[in-house]
């Protein structure tokens, strides 16, 4: 159980495009999904926590314009990285916390994104 | 401020060798939970333990065990018998609970596993 989809794997772009990035709960129903980005042999970074029907709340130095989160259902939240630039390169990670369990959080397989 | 330390950057030890990973953490909270991650080459983080602040007991999970000992602020994660496939990186993790209810993580650095067979 607490299984977690994203979607791509890995995603290549073009200076100035954007790229949309799917989190899914597979079984299971998060109220509260995160973004986190994670660049080479580097800890993970929170960029925002998202709750299914409401604004999502992003981490200081964050642009929340740039970096797009929609959580509209209970199992599915997008991240969708606006007008990308080569420095938005890196891997992206989401994760779900199980509602009622100990806040542990469960992770999806992350997406790799290059800009070019 | 809630802070969690992995001072070991990278280790690297011989097949059937045991190795502890240390974490040590500041938080004010008096709940709190604390995680254990390991994240393979492949990317994906994978849940191996959490512990609530009241539970001190140590855990043991086939060749993977953890000590949490709050006097030292310290959750500990030993692997017995270590394998190749244990090389990955490993985070130890804080929740910090935010003012609407919800809860953040705060990661460790990260420990770099490399087991030589």
């Amino acid at each position: 159980g607490a299984v977690v989809s994203q979607h791509p794997s890995r995603v290549i772009c073009k200076s100035g495009t954007s790229v949309k990035i799917e989190c899914r709960s597979l079984d299971f129903q998060a109220t509260t999904m995160f973004w986190y980005r994670q660049f080479p042999k580097q800890s993970l970074m929170l960029m925002a926590t998202s709750n299914e029907g409401s604004k999502a709340t992003y981490e200081q130095g964050v642009e929340k314009d740039k970096f797009l989160i929609n959580h509209a259902s209970l199992t599915l939240s997008t991240l969708t990285v606006t007008s990308a630039h080569p420095e938005d390169s890196s891997f992206y990670i989401c994760s779900a916390r199980v509602t009622g369990l100990g806040n542990e959080q469960y992770f999806g397989p992350g997406t790799r994104l290059t800009v070019t | 401020a809630q802070k969690v330390t992995q001072a070991q950057t990278e280790i690297s030890v011989v097949e059937k060798e045991d190795v502890t990973l240390d974490c040590v953490y500041e938080t004010r909270d008096t709940t709190y939970y604390l995680f254990w991650y390991k994240q393979p080459p492949s990317g994906e983080l994978v849940f191996l333990i959490r512990r609530n602040s009241f539970d001190e007991q140590n855990e043991i999970s086939g060749r993977y065990s953890w000590n949490f000992q709050k006097s030292t602020s310290s959750f500990n994660f030993t692997i017995t018998a270590s394998q190749v496939v244990d090389s990955a990186v490993y985070f130890c993790a804080l929740s910090e609970r935010l003012g609407s209810g919800t809860y953040k993580y705060i990661f460790g650095t990260g420990t770099r596993l490399k087991v030589l067979a």
